[in-house]
């Protein structure tokens, strides 16, 4: 079936450090792709999202390409802030309900 | 504004009691979801309902139960089959079942002792 692998946390930056969340998947056919985030006590947000190859999704200064030669989908930040510290999920729906990674927390320190 | 409502925010209840938890939503969209989020674990799937007065099991329905009523409304009742209830859930919904994003309540946090 359809998984997403991502990058076992936590990750720890300081402020106006570069981000890099690795994610990986496997899917049958050509799914649309996802990341969403989660603040302490709230329900995930979504973040960006791409819908086929080579698509770039972008929202707040973060940015993941869709590669399907690679089968990834990694998100990435210039420069992060303290206010970006939250768990980051990777998703991707197919055929079936959206289908999640584990979730990376990510903490940025001033 | 349109959104997702969940409530209550925290519930208690001792073991051996079903409890259900609320979801509404007014916006408009056909499909809904019920997910599981356990620490290291991610989201796991519950139950889905795609349209009215239908619903499909997750991969984790055991000792759960939903009804989809009404468009707006698709509550989840963890009953006392439930080995391990104790969990953050939340609801979702999207316009249809496929490609389109889910949008998500702000969760329930439920502790069974």
């Amino acid at each position: 079936g359809d998984s997403v692998t991502q990058m076992e946390g936590p990750v720890t930056l300081s402020e106006e450090a570069f981000l890099t969340i690795n994610c990986t998947y496997t899917a049958t056919g050509y799914p649309s792709l996802f990341w969403y985030v989660q603040y302490p006590g709230e329900g995930l947000q979504l973040l960006l999202k791409a819908t086929k190859a080579d698509d770039k999704g972008s929202n707040k200064g973060f940015e993941a390409t869709y590669r399907k030669e690679t089968t990834s989908f990694h998100l990435e930040k210039g420069s992060v802030q303290v206010s970006d510290s939250a768990v980051y999920f990777c998703a991707l729906r197919g055929n079936t309900p959206l289908v999640f990674g584990k979730g990376t927390r990510l903490s940025v320190i001033a | 504004d349109g959104g997702i409502t969940q409530s209550p925010k925290y519930l208690f209840r001792k073991e051996g009691q079903n409890v259900t938890l609320s979801c509404e939503q007014n916006l408009n969209h056909d499909a809904m979801y019920w997910y599981r989020q356990d620490p290291g674990q991610g989201l796991r799937l519950i139950y889905y309902s795609q349209i009215v007065n239908d619903f499909q099991k997750g991969d984790i329905a055991e000792g759960y139960s939903v009804s989809r009523e009404k468009k707006e409304s698709f509550p989840l009742t963890v009953t006392s089959a439930q080995k391990n209830p104790t969990a953050f859930y939340l609801c979702a919904s999207s316009i249809e079942m496929t490609g389109s994003p889910l949008h998500f309540g702000n969760g329930t946090r439920l502790t069974v002792t």
